[in-house]
């Protein structure tokens, strides 16, 4: 149990276009989901934190308007990486935590190359 | 604001040894804590997890221990293997609802 599914596994768009990503909890319902980045040979960083139904809450030095994410349902939350430029190429992952469970369940992530 | 850090940032061993791979982090007030491993270019496969109220959790011919009074994990790999061979990383969190901090991570060669 506690499956997180992430699409697509890895996208390459040329410079300009917008990337959605998805990332669903496939058993069981997130009251919560995380969006992390992972540039080479660097650690996980967070990049925003959405609750299903509200806005997410951004990390500081992440642009809103350009990374949007959608949390509609409580299986599935969309990051949406608008005007891709070949700086935002990294792999994305996301995260989702359940109520009164003590982890959180990842997904196997998103390699996004901007060209 | 919670700080992981993990030391070494590298280590190379041969095959079938003993190895240890530290984690501290600064908040004492730490939730739980969790061991991943992550192969190039992969996601994160789920190790551990240490609730606060723990001290030590195993599997297999892995064992972590957590010190919240220290503000230490540490994660001891038994007789090593060269399918060993991967970054580990550990995160802290403050709750199950909280995001998890990162460690930068350990990459393990275990030479055969």
């Amino acid at each position: 149990g506690a499956v997180v599914s992430q699409h697509p596994s890895w996208v390459i768009c040329k410079s300009g276009t917008s990337v959605k990503i998805e990332c669903r909890s496939l058993d069981f319902q997130a009251t919560t989901m995380f969006w992390y980045r992972q540039f080479p040979k660097q650690s996980l960083m967070l990049m925003a934190t959405s609750n299903e139904g509200s806005k997410a809450t951004y990390e500081q030095g992440v642009e809103k308007d350009k990374f949007l994410i959608n949390h509609a349902s409580l299986t599935l939350s969309t990051l949406t990486v608008t005007s891709a430029h070949p700086e935002d190429s990294s792999f994305y992952i996301c995260s989702a935590s359940m109520v009164d469970r003590a982890s959180q369940f990842f997904g196997p992530g998103t390699r996004l190359t901007v060209l | 604001k919670q700080e992981v850090t993990q030391i070494p940032a590298a280590l190379s061993v041969p095959e079938g040894e003993n190895l240890v791979l530290n984690c501290s982090f600064t908040d004492s007030a730490i939730y739980n804590l969790q061991w991943f491993r992550q192969d190039p270019g992969k996601g994160l496969t789920s190790l551990l997890l240490i609730q606060s109220s723990q001290r030590e959790q195993t599997s297999g011919r892995l064992n972590a221990s957590l010190d919240k009074s220290s503000g230490r994990s540490t994660l001891y790999i038994a007789a090593s293997q060269p399918g060993d061979s991967a970054t580990y990383l550990c995160a802290g969190g403050t709750s199950g609802n909280t995001p998890l901090v990162f460690g930068k991570g350990t990459r393990l060669s275990v030479i055969a």
